[in-house]
């Protein structure tokens, strides 16, 4: 199973509004509603963000915010913060029964 | 709240055979409806699907790696395992234990262990 396609890097301002892009295939991202995103800062296991496309887990910032329109995913952060800057990735389960990631986007705050 | 604690060697040579141990407490493995999940991280890289397994014993892998890895399970011990053969240094990594909940998410993790793999 190939990984799902993300930007390498993305960067924005303080209090900008940053989206970050996760491409898979009918097979995965396109089939099932299944998306999940994770933030992980350096030296620390990944938090999950946001899971089923749209949903915030409980404590998780509003500024954190998923969609899906076909086989992309996307992960919008707004009012960023310094704190946001951290290695971001996609989740999708698939029609094997199988979890894919993607290989992961660096959040920069300039 | 769930915690899970990956513990195991802190080295590994060529061509033997990685094992690691997740112990899981606040809760027990047997209940609910989830899957226990190992997934890896090479240095500097993603995160890589290992496979999971559920308290029954049923178990799911990822097909790049199913040739050489097994997952188990000890309800007994609260506690589930990988086992990665035959191992290169291409299995150095930094090793997860994580629970996979509803919606195929990945909700509660380890804190990780990096194993090397080196003669």
């Amino acid at each position: 199973q190939s990984a799902l396609t993300q930007p390498a890097s993305v960067s924005g301002s303080p209090g900008q509004s940053i989206t970050i892009s996760c491409t898979g295939t009918s097979s995965d991202v396109g089939a099932y509603n299944y998306v999940s995103w994770y933030q992980q800062h350096p030296g620390k296991a990944p938090k999950l963000m946001i899971y089923e496309v749209t949903n915030r887990p409980s404590g998780v910032s509003n500024r954190f915010s998923g969609s899906k329109s076909g086989n992309t995913a996307s992960l919008t952060i707004s009012g960023l913060q310094a704190e946001d800057e951290a290695d971001y990735y996609c989740s999708s389960y698939t029609s094997t029964s199988t979890v894919v990631f993607g290989g992961g986007t660096k959040l920069t705050v300039l | 709240q769930v915690q899970l604690q990956e513990s195991g060697p802190g080295l590994v040579k060529p061509s033997q055979d990685l094992s690691l141990i997740c112990s899981v407490s606040g809760g027990s493995i047997s209940s609910g409806n989830y899957y226990w999940s190992w997934i890896r991280q090479h240095p500097g890289k993603g995160l890589e699907w290992i496979g999971y397994i559920y308290y029954s014993g049923s178990t799911y892998y990822n097909p790049s790696l199913k040739s050489r890895v097994s997952i188990s399970v000890d309800t007994s011990k609260n506690q589930f395992s990988l086992k990665l053969s035959s191992v290169t240094a291409a299995d150095t990594a930094v090793y997860y234990c994580a629970r996979k909940g509803n919606y195929y998410t990945f909700d509660y993790w380890g804190q990780g262990t990096l194993v090397p793999v080196s003669s």
